[in-house]
């Protein structure tokens, strides 16, 4: 099993703040996918990112692989309260393996 | 695309009885489904995999014949809780896979089930 290592575990931030998520493994993943979570509702695909060093941008998000991919991380830009959420990083060949996720409070 | 439902939403039962979990992939076809469980303020623990036409995969710790799976189309798969109990109270949340390149799931919204 390919173990993935979240941090922070909480994050509590001020609307208009900036954020940032990392994700990290020992482990050599071909792809590594980035979710969102709202309580009581599945996770919601956010990402996909696939090639070392890449970099993909959703709006205020930017998602980066290593160069080794070996670890990712997700950037949030001037935060916003719509952006809480639970926050999941995942990879694997066939079943995923999970990160614990960084749940992300954006106060007003 | 890439939508994935469940049905019930949200089921509450009595200790003893048995509850059914649908899921289905809406517009595309799923050979493999996932089955995870999720513990509040945790991350998504997975339970099973269920492969179309055969049977499936339990993770270690599972119980086989408590968390029945059936996965009788491209498109459906159904989990059973038999007899539940209490500590079987969770959210439960199925993924389908994308058949492509690069492996993606796609998440139904879940089933918050509650045994009394």
């Amino acid at each position: 099993t390919q173990l993935l290592e979240q941090s922070p575990q909480f994050l509590s931030i001020q609307e208009g703040e900036n954020l940032t998520v990392y994700c990290n493994s020992s482990s050599v993943f071909s792809s590594l996918q980035w979710y969102r979570q709202e309580p009581g509702e599945g996770p919601v695909l956010l990402v996909t990112v696939v090639t070392g060093g890449e970099v993909k941008k959703l709006k205020r998000l930017t998602f980066q692989f290593g160069d080794a991919r070996k670890d990712s991380s997700l950037h949030i830009t001037a935060a916003q309260p719509g952006d809480t959420g639970l926050y999941l990083c995942a990879g694997g060949l066939y079943k995923l393996s999970f990160g614990a996720g960084t749940t992300v409070t954006v106060r007003a | 695309g890439a939508v994935v439902s469940q049905h019930p939403s949200w089921v509450i039962c009595k200790s003893g009885t048995s509850v059914k979990i649908e899921c289905r992939s809406l517009d595309f076809q799923a050979t493999t489904m996932f089955w995870y469980r999720q513990f509040p303020k945790q991350s998504l623990m997975l339970m099973a995999t269920s492969n179309e036409g055969s049977k499936a995969t339990y993770e270690q710790g599972v119980e086989k014949d408590k968390f029945l799976i059936n996965h009788a189309s491209l498109t459906l798969s159904t989990l059973t809780v038999t007899s539940a109990h209490p500590e079987d109270s969770s959210f439960y949340i199925c993924s389908a896979r994308l058949p492509g390149f690069i492996d993606e799931q796609f998440f139904g919204p879940g089933t918050r089930l509650t045994v009394l």
